[in-house]
C-alpha cells in the first residue's frame, strides 16, 4: 500500500523567511504532485514532477522530486502572508492517474 | 471556460434518504474521479473512471455507487447516506496521458448526514 507523508503538518512562519515542506513516499513513482487548497476552496495545482531530478519554479515556490530518495521538496522563498494556505503533495504509482495525496501542510504566514 | 462542476455544493440531509452527487467536465478528459476530505485524512479517493462503462473502486468505495455513461458525466451516488460519510467530495478529471497532466478539481460538495 502506497502512502505519502508530508511534514510539517502545521508550519507558522514569518513574511520574509524561507522554509521547505517535505514529501516521503512508500513505493517506486516518477509523477509526482503539488496542489494548493485555501480555506473553504478547492485544491489547484501548483507543480507536476514526471522525472527524477525535475525542478520546477513558479514566484516565490520551487519544487523537486527525487525518485531515488522518494522524497518531493516544496521550497518557500521570502514568504508573504498570500502564500498562506494547505499545501498537499499526491503520488501516482499506477500509471493510471490515480493518485494518494499527503496528509497536507498547513502554512501560516504570518506579517 | 474550461471547468468541472458539481452540484449540489451543500447537502444536508437524513440517514437512509438516497442522494446523488453530479459531477460535469467540459474539458474532453478520459479520466475523472472522486475523493472524500476529512480532517486529518487528506483526501481519500472513492471510485475512479478511465473512460464512459469503465469504473474502478478506489481506497474509500464502501457505500458508495457511480456510474459512467457520458464521458462528460461522472455522479456519485450514496443509496443509504450515514453519518460516517459527513465530508467534503470533490471530482476530478484528467487526460490519461500517462499521468502527465494535472487533475483539475470541482469546487466541492459539503454534505452533512443527520
Amino acid at each position: 500500500e502506497l502512502k505519502v507523508e508530508q511534514n510539517p503538518l502545521f508550519l507558522s512562519m514569518q513574511e520574509g523567511k524561507n522554509y521547505t515542506i517535505y514529501c516521503n513516499y512508500s513505493t517506486t513513482s516518477d509523477r509526482l504532485y503539488w496542489y494548493r487548497q485555501d480555506p473553504g476552496k478547492s485544491l489547484e495545482s501548483l507543480f507536476v514532477l514526471l522525472s527524477n531530478g525535475a525542478v520546477k519554479q513558479e514566484g516565490r515556490l520551487m519544487a523537486s522530486l527525487d525518485t531515488k530518495a522518494r522524497l518531493s521538496t516544496l521550497h518557500i522563498t521570502a514568504a508573504v502572508h498570500d502564500l498562506s494556505a494547505t499545501y498537499f503533495c499526491a503520488v501516482d504509482a499506477t500509471s493510471g492517474s490515480r493518485l494518494t495525496f499527503g496528509e497536507g501542510t498547513q502554512l501560516t504566514v504570518n506579517p | 471556460e474550461a471547468q468541472v462542476t458539481q452540484n449540489p455544493r451543500y447537502l444536508i440531509t437524513v440517514t437512509g434518504k438516497k442522494l446523488t452527487v453530479t459531477c460535469s467536465q467540459n474539458m474532453n478528459h478520459e479520466y475523472m474521479s472522486w475523493y472524500r476530505q476529512d480532517p486529518g485524512l487528506g483526501l481519500r479517493q472513492i471510485y475512479y473512471s478511465m473512460n464512459v462503462e469503465v469504473t474502478d473502486k478506489g481506497d474509500v468505495p464502501e457505500g458508495y455507487k457511480v456510474s459512467r455513461k457520458e464521458k462528460r458525466n461522472f455522479p456519485l451516488i450514496l443509496e443509504s447516506p450515514s453519518p460516517n460519510q459527513t465530508s467534503l467530495y470533490f471530482c476530478a478529471s484528467s487526460f490519461l496521458a500517462g499521468g502527465k497532466e494535472t487533475q483539475y478539481f470541482g469546487p466541492g460538495t459539503r454534505l452533512l448526514v443527520l
